[in-house]
């Protein structure tokens, strides 16, 4: 099946900072999803972006489908955005999820 | 809130206990899936249902069953279980392509 890689595993920020969360993925796909799961086990859609670049307040991403990675920029980050953030790709029938960045964000 | 309600949001059982978990989706959405998160893996999916059919079945153990009365209801029903099985059990639901996911039943087999 597809495999999903996304660095870093972990992070850690002070509030106010940028980051860039990256998902690798070893074949052609239809569909890509980011997600946010926060420290309550709540799972939020933020994405649904197989190919080129979408922006929702201070979170964007990027899809380059031809190179096989998508990138999830976190602007001016703040505590509520701790959790850990899901890169969910599908080839056909078949979703697989990265392993997950965890972010923490320090006041 | 996401639209998919899962209950219990927490659960303790022995080995030889029978328990059920519950998912019901205010979405309309006409496909549910049942997916596993233990620490430090992946989520993997277990079930899928679109329509009230199954169409997968993701080599899982013959311990939890799973149960889609209608399209908006969605059951797992456990028996038997073993200690490695104790995880985060997230419900989601989908039309088209995006999944909307419950908060999920803490599971804890003792």
């Amino acid at each position: 099946g597809i495999q999903v890689e996304q660095s870093p595993p972990d992070l850690i920020l002070q509030e106010g900072a940028n980051s860039t969360l990256r998902c690798n993925f070893s074949d052609s796909v239809n569909n890509l999803q980011w997600f946010h799961q926060n420290p309550w086990g709540q799972l939020i859609n933020l994405f649904y972006i197989p190919s080129g670049t979408k922006q929702n307040g201070r979170l964007s991403a990027t899809t380059v489908a031809t190179e096989r990675y998508s990138l999830l920029y976190i602007s001016s980050s703040q505590t509520t955005d701790s959790g850990v953030y899901f890169c969910a790709v599908e080839r056909g029938n078949d979703m697989r999820f990265g392993a997950g960045t965890r972010l923490t964000v320090k006041p | 809130e996401t639209g998919v309600t899962q209950t219990p949001r927490h659960l303790v059982m022995g080995m030889t206990n029978k328990k059920s978990l519950k998912c019901e989706q205010h979405l309309g959405h006409n496909a549910m899936y049942w997916y596993k998160q233990s620490a430090k893996k992946p989520l993997e999916l277990m079930f899928v249902y679109n329509f009230k059919e199954q169409t997968e079945n993701n080599s899982v153990p013959s311990r939890f069953s799973p149960e889609c009365p209608n399209s908006s209801h969605l059951f797992l029903h456990l028996h038997t279980l073993q200690p490695e099985d104790s995880a985060l059990y997230l419900c989601a639901s989908s039309h088209g392509v995006e999944l909307f996911f419950g908060s999920g039943t803490q599971l804890s087999v003792l």
